[in-house]
């Protein structure tokens, strides 16, 4: 299947860092992606990463990935006000069309 | 560079009427993607396009969606007749095309469909 769950809400304060979570079905998927959508605007590719890698750091983006349990993360550090948006997850299982999951609200708190 | 456009934001309409959203891709490129998020759920792939071909629609939900893409250029998205349950926002998103490294999806702002 393609089914890709994601957590709905996530509240953080100013400054601490925000963790989201994923997971996915499809363990073909050659890359893994994470979108962000801020309001009015529309997706915006965060960052992604290759199946064969564990990790990927791109400035306060850490992406986490463990084949085994099909899960992904997204770790913003030092989360700001501008960070608050809704955040995707998707997989790609034929390297084309993306498979999103429902999307994680962030919401961050001064 | 102009990115993906969508036309219109907003539509509201009623049901049983007809609705043709507009997708304009990044120029020269060759995908061209049409997603749908209803209600809040996961954004759902529609159809894909490379050039003014049909490369996979099975995501469309049924008969009552026509997608053409005119010359490989921009892309319209018609509903005909729409009903409640087409409510949502439709994306568009177009990339390169290519092979190996990871094919972006550039994604439009939207259109926000309300069905009445």
């Amino acid at each position: 299947g393609e089914d890709v769950e994601q957590s709905l809400f996530l509240s953080v304060r100013e400054g601490d860092s925000s963790v989201i979570n994923c997971t996915y079905t499809d363990s073909s998927s050659t890359y893994l992606y994470w979108y962000k959508q801020e309001p009015g605007a529309g997706l915006q590719l965060l960052t992604y990463i290759f199946s064969n890698m564990d990790m990927k750091q791109d400035q306060r983006l850490t992406v986490l990935l463990n084949k085994k349990d099909k899960h992904l993360s997204l770790r913003i550090a030092d989360t700001q006000t501008g960070d608050s948006a809704i955040y995707f997850c998707a997989e790609s299982p034929n390297d084309y069309k993306l498979s999103f999951g429902a999307g994680t609200t962030v919401t961050v708190r001064a | 560079e102009a990115g993906v456009t969508q036309f219109p934001s907003h539509s509201v309409i009623e049901k049983g009427q007809t609705v043709t959203l507009r997708c304009d891709p990044i120029s020269g490129h060759d995908n061209l993607y049409w997603y749908r998020r209803v209600m809040g759920k996961e954004i759902k792939f529609l159809l894909h396009f490379v050039k003014e071909s049909k490369q996979d629609e099975s995501g469309m939900p049924n008969n009552r969606f026509l997608a053409e893409r005119t010359g490989g250029t921009y892309s319209t998205l018609k509903v005909q007749p729409a009903e409640l349950e087409d409510s949502g926002v439709y994306f568009c998103a177009s990339s390169q095309g290519g092979f190996g490294s990871t094919d972006t999806q550039y994604f439009g702002p939207g259109t926000r469909l309300t069905v009445l």
